[in-house]
This record gives C-alpha cells, sequence and structure tokens, in this order.
C-alpha cells in the first residue's frame, strides 16, 4: 500500500515551458486536492476533485489545470510555467468529505521555475 | 470567513525543555474539526491529530498534548520534554464547511519552524 504517490520530486522548467505533475492514490479516495506550499505561507489548495469526471477549483487555481479521468489519478498541468509558480506542491486524498477525514499527503514536489 | 493563524513563525528550544505551539482559527460554523500536521525536514506531511469542535476535552499522546478552547478559538499544541527529532514544522488546520466550495476542505495555517538543538 503505497498510499499518495507524487512524481517527479523536483523539477526546474524554464519560463514559458509546460509540465504535468503526476499524483497517483492506491487507497480509493474519491476526494483529492492539489496544495502548494510557499515559504512561511502554509498550503494554499489549487484544486481539487470529488470523484472521477469531477473537478473544481480551489483558492489559487490560475495558471494550472486539472483532470481526473480515473479514481487513482489527479494530475496537475503547467501550461505556461512562470517564477511566480516556484513552489512545492503536495497532492492529497481524503476517503471522503466528512469533516473528520483526515487526508493522505504524497512527499511533494519541488518545482522551480528559472 | 475562515482562517487559521499561527502567529509563531520560528521557535527555538534546547532538548528537554517544553514548547508550547499556538493556533487560533476562525469560523462561522458551528460544526468544524481542527488538525496538527507535522512537515519534517524530509518534506512529507504526517498526521498528528484532530479534534470536533464540540469536544473540549485535551488530549494526551505521550509527550504530546493538545489544549482546545472554543472560548478562545485555539487548539495549542504543546510538545513535553522535547527531542531534536521534534524539529520540523508544525501545521494547524481547519476542515470547513464551505473553503473552496466544497465541504472539508483544509485549511491551513502558516506553520511554525520548530528547531530543537541537542
Amino acid at each position: 500500500n503505497a498510499g499518495v504517490t507524487q512524481t517527479p520530486k523536483f523539477r526546474i522548467l524554464k519560463i514559458g515551458q509546460s509540465m504535468t505533475l503526476q499524483c497517483a492514490q492506491d487507497m480509493n479516495h474519491n476526494y483529492m486536492y492539489w496544495y502548494r506550499q510557499d515559504p512561511g505561507m502554509g498550503l494554499k489548495l489549487i484544486y481539487y476533485s470529488v470523484g472521477a469526471g469531477i473537478t473544481d477549483k480551489g483558492e489559487v487555481p490560475n495558471g494550472y489545470n486539472v483532470s481526473r479521468s480515473t479514481t487513482e489519478d489527479f494530475p496537475l498541468r503547467l501550461e505556461l510555467a512562470a517564477p511566480s509558480q516556484t513552489s512545492v506542491y503536495f497532492c492529497a486524498s481524503r476517503m471522503d468529505a466528512g469533516l473528520n477525514t483526515e487526508a493522505f499527503f504524497g512527499q511533494g514536489t519541488r518545482l522551480t521555475v528559472v | 470567513a475562515q482562517k487559521v493563524t499561527q502567529a509563531q513563525t520560528e521557535i527555538s528550544v534546547v532538548e528537554k525543555e517544553d514548547v508550547t505551539l499556538d493556533c487560533v482559527y476562525e469560523t462561522r460554523d458551528t460544526t468544524y474539526y481542527l488538525f496538527w500536521y507535522k512537515q519534517p525536514p524530509s518534506g512529507e506531511l504526517v498526521f498528528l491529530i484532530r479534534r470536533n469542535s464540540f469536544d473540549e476535552q485535551n488530549e494526551i499522546s505521550g509527550r504530546y498534548s493538545w489544549n482546545f478552547q472554543k472560548s478562545t478559538s485555539s487548539f495549542n499544541f504543546t510538545i513535553t520534554a522535547s527531542q531534536v527529532v521534534d524539529s520540523a514544522v508544525y501545521f494547524c488546520a481547519l476542515s470547513a464547511l464551505n473553503y473552496g466550495g466544497s465541504q472539508g476542505n483544509l485549511i491551513f495555517g502558516k506553520g511554525t519552524k520548530l528547531s530543537v538543538k541537542p
């Protein structure tokens, strides 16, 4: 049982390049999330999904896109990378939307845009 | 508005000292949950505890204890006899009904970096 797996762990992008951050979970969780963590700023919600085929914007969605074609996978797409997207990205999943349900996090992807 | 405030950006203590990490939250919901997560230097986020809004009983788990007070909207975390392995960034989070448009999304504080020196 691997939990939540993110790839890659590190990546350097040039301004204007695009890339996809991969996230997969093997816990059959319906709810999945993408957060970004900036130094001293905590985690901000980018996008979330409540099930396959259903996604919605979080607090900071600009510059990103997501898709959810399967329960397991929730990739995050950056189309035109900008220096402001330099951050650590975390994918998370939850069993359900209950307020008490803990989130399980991946190891994070450290992205630098130069 | 939903908000979590961790006013302490960084704390440095010497091993075996007790340390308290503060967390103050804002929400208009009457039902909500509070969480603490630990982020060690390796980077992953580790769940520590959850507490619901109707349960103000303090919780103790080994050297860790949590004090939840609705009257002051606080959910503070105390480490007793701190150890070097406790060095990490600690996040307080609120699970609220209406953040980001969906029930249960977590709202995080900015985190408190704890350094425990030998």
